[in-house]
């Protein structure tokens, strides 16, 4: 069965402290697999898509990465502005169906 | 760009009752996919188009239907409301075909209370 799993389900972190969150899934082939960050009460805001195991990316204190079995999402020295709900979500070959995680909500504390 | 423009922002329905929800694509995005977002879980997908045809979907039924029309706005159709229909309903466009894994430009969301 396709699924996302995303840990942990909530994340507090000083200013500064840096930190990964976990996507772990299972997908009948990966067609690729997303990080969106959502605010409350606003759509997800697009941020990394990755393709293949070994795969990189980075955007400002964010960087992707993605394995055969997961991804990470490493956050370097938050600020508090980097406070939202991070969500991981694959796109299988089969159907093109998306399948998203319930999220990691993120706290960074000045 | 103007960005992915959804409406109605909320919605009230009563319980059997039908609901039409619209999404303004973003300028160039001819993929456009719908989702479902209840409080505190994350998006389920409901259905993708391509170029006003259905493209995929996902574990929903038939009463949940859609339509994408040739300027790639789109509807979200569903009969026969149900209270467990209450959620968030959110559009997202993408540019060119799907599975290419360009991201997708999510719109704020249309809330629907059925009650």
């Amino acid at each position: 069965e396709d699924q996302v799993t995303q840990s942990p389900e909530a994340l507090r972190l000083q200013e500064g402290e840096s930190s990964s969150l976990n996507c772990s899934y299972t997908v009948s082939g990966l067609r690729g697999l997303f990080w969106y960050r959502q605010d409350p009460g606003k759509g997800p805001e697009f941020l990394f898509t990755l393709y293949s195991a070994g795969e990189e990316k980075e955007k400002e204190r964010l960087k992707a990465t993605l394995t055969k079995k997961e991804s990470f999402l490493h956050i370097t020295a938050p600020k508090p502005e980097d406070s939202a709900t991070y969500l991981c979500a694959v796109q299988a070959m089969t159907g093109n169906q998306f399948y998203f995680g319930t999220g990691t909500s993120l706290t960074v504390i000045p | 760009e103007t960005g992915v423009t959804q409406s109605p922002t909320h919605l009230i329905k009563t319980r059997g009752q039908q609901v039409t929800l619209r999404c303004s694509s973003q300028s160039g995005h001819n993929t456009v996919s719908w989702y479902q977002q209840a409080l505190g879980q994350g998006p389920q997908f409901i259905f993708q188009y391509y170029r006003e045809e259905e493209n995929g979907r996902g574990n929903f039924p038939p009463r949940f239907s859609g339509l994408q029309f040739p300027n790639y706005s789109s509807e979200l159709n569903v009969n026969a409301l149900e209270l467990d229909d209450s959620a968030l309903y959110l559009c997202a466009s993408s540019p060119g075909a799907p599975g290419q894994g360009n991201g997708y430009t999510f719109g704020s969301g249309t809330r629907l209370t059925v009650v």
